[in-house]
């Protein structure tokens, strides 16, 4: 049973378009973070949302964390080549499983055409 | 630049052959961490340790995989005996425990194929 469902699975687009990737869950979190991997490399942390409501921009990233802090959002502003990647959401401190350490959502693939 | 090393990066076995995986966390960091990543059920994680105790290996199939940390620079992953299905790449990650929140850096992966 997969705890972190992440939507769309994948996603292509054009250069400068936006785009927006969502990660949910059932369970409450006591932190959410997000992470790009490139192929042939381990995943890169992008942003820790600790604080229900909670919205942080890294230049044309912007993360939000859900009310409820059951779920969150990555939007890009126009995307470029570079973005291309697998992007996962991970979730710390599960507090109705007691689980301490991240679970890692199912991942949604993004390839940005030039 | 301080990074997670791995070694090695890439390893072909045979079923029933017994595989090491090594990993360098940063130093520092107190808490390591050990993750397989298939495209069939994505990254999952192993075990991890606090301060080089184990804190969960829930994770990991007792009956053949053992992770241990003999000292603060090195952390191992064993597969004893390997099977096809252990067929993934293999992750460490080192980290902190900042506000409360793990904060991870991963390494680059051991990629195993097991035939």
């Amino acid at each position: 049973t997969q705890l972190l469902e992440q939507s769309p699975q994948f996603l292509s687009i054009q250069e400068g378009e936006n785009l927006t990737v969502y990660c949910n869950s059932s369970s409450v979190f006591s932190s959410l973070q997000w992470y790009r991997q490139e192929p042939g490399e381990g995943p890169v942390l992008l942003v820790t949302v600790v604080t229900g409501g909670e919205v942080k921009k890294l230049k044309r990233l912007t993360f939000q964390f859900g009310d409820a802090r059951k779920d969150s959002s990555l939007h890009i502003t126009a995307a470029q080549p570079g973005d291309t990647g697998l992007y996962l959401c991970a979730g710390g401190g599960f507090m109705d499983t007691g689980r301490r350490a991240l679970t890692f959502g199912s991942g949604t693939r993004l390839q940005v055409q030039p | 630049d301080a990074r997670v090393t791995q070694t090695p990066r890439h390893k072909v076995t045979e079923m029933g052959q017994e595989v090491t995986m090594r990993c360098q966390p940063i130093l520092g960091h107190n808490t390591v961490f050990w993750y397989r990543q298939t495209m069939m059920q994505g990254l999952e994680l192993l075990a991890y340790f606090r301060n080089r105790a184990p804190l969960d290996d829930s994770g990991m199939p007792k009956d053949r995989f053992s992770a241990e940390m003999p000292d603060a620079t090195l952390a191992t992953l064993k597969i004893q005996p390997s099977e096809p299905r252990d067929s993934a790449v293999y992750f460490c990650a080192s980290g902190l425990v900042v506000t409360g929140v793990y904060e991870q850096y991963f390494g680059p992966g051991t990629r195993l194929t097991v035939t």
